[in-house]
């Protein structure tokens, strides 16, 4: 099955700094992948997506990119601040069919400090 | 529009009984899709549900099954629990299964098993 590996697992920034959290993914037929926030008692939320005939996707401060050929994809936070602050989960999956079958990354604990 | 409802937030059981967990999708989604989270493990997918079919499952033992209903609401059991079993178990909805795309989570159900 499709295994997800996600680095670092903490990371701390300085507020206006930028943020890049990698991930790795196993499966070649994996064509969906998003990014989740979760902050403390709540569920996951998604941020940010690409699919696989994207290389790269961004919305304000937050963009992802995708290299298909390695099978990485990355996300970066421009411009960070507090309210960043949570852990972010990578995931892939395969559509149509197992769009919804997420195989989660291990999460990255995020701190951005004044 | 409200969000997705789990009920109940929190639960303790004891070894070897069972658990029924309760989650409302948004109005309109009809696909659910439910995952446990836990410290060790991370989120891994347990089931999807679309129109009252299973769709999609992932590797756990038959003493997790589930079942969604005719308003889209749905269920996961646990029989026979054990102290593994303990976790946050989150349910997230959306308007369409398979093929990717923004899944929203509930704050999920926090079980103890003592």
């Amino acid at each position: 099955g499709e295994n997800v590996e996600q680095h670092p697992s903490t990371l701390s920034v300085q507020e206006g700094d930028s943020a890049v959290i990698k991930c790795t993914y196993s499966d070649s037929a994996s064509n969906y992948f998003p990014w989740y926030k979760q902050e403390l008692g709540k569920g996951p939320q998604l941020i940010i997506d690409i699919r696989s005939n994207v290389g790269e996707k961004k919305d304000q401060r937050i963009a992802v990119t995708l290299n298909k050929t390695a099978k990485h994809f990355s996300l970066h936070i421009t411009e960070t601040q507090p309210e960043d602050s949570a852990v972010y989960f990578c995931a892939a999956s395969k559509a149509p069919g197992g769009g919804n079958k997420l195989t989660f990354g291990t999460g990255t604990q995020l701190k951005v400090e004044l | 529009k409200a969000g997705v409802t789990q009920t109940p937030r929190y639960l303790i059981k004891t070894r070897g009984q069972q658990v029924t967990l309760s989650c409302s999708p948004i109005s309109g989604h009809r696909s659910v899709s439910w995952y446990q989270q836990t410290p060790g493990q991370g989120l891994q997918f347990l089931f999807e549900y679309f129109s009252e079919t299973q769709r999609n499952k992932g590797n756990f033992p038959g003493r997790f099954s589930g079942r969604q209903f005719s308003n889209s609401r749905s269920e996961m059991n646990v029989s026979t629990l054990e102290l593994g079993d303990s976790a946050l178990y989150l349910c997230a909805s959306s308007l369409e299964a398979g093929r990717g795309g923004e899944l929203f989570f509930g704050e999920g159900s926090r079980l103890t098993v003592l």
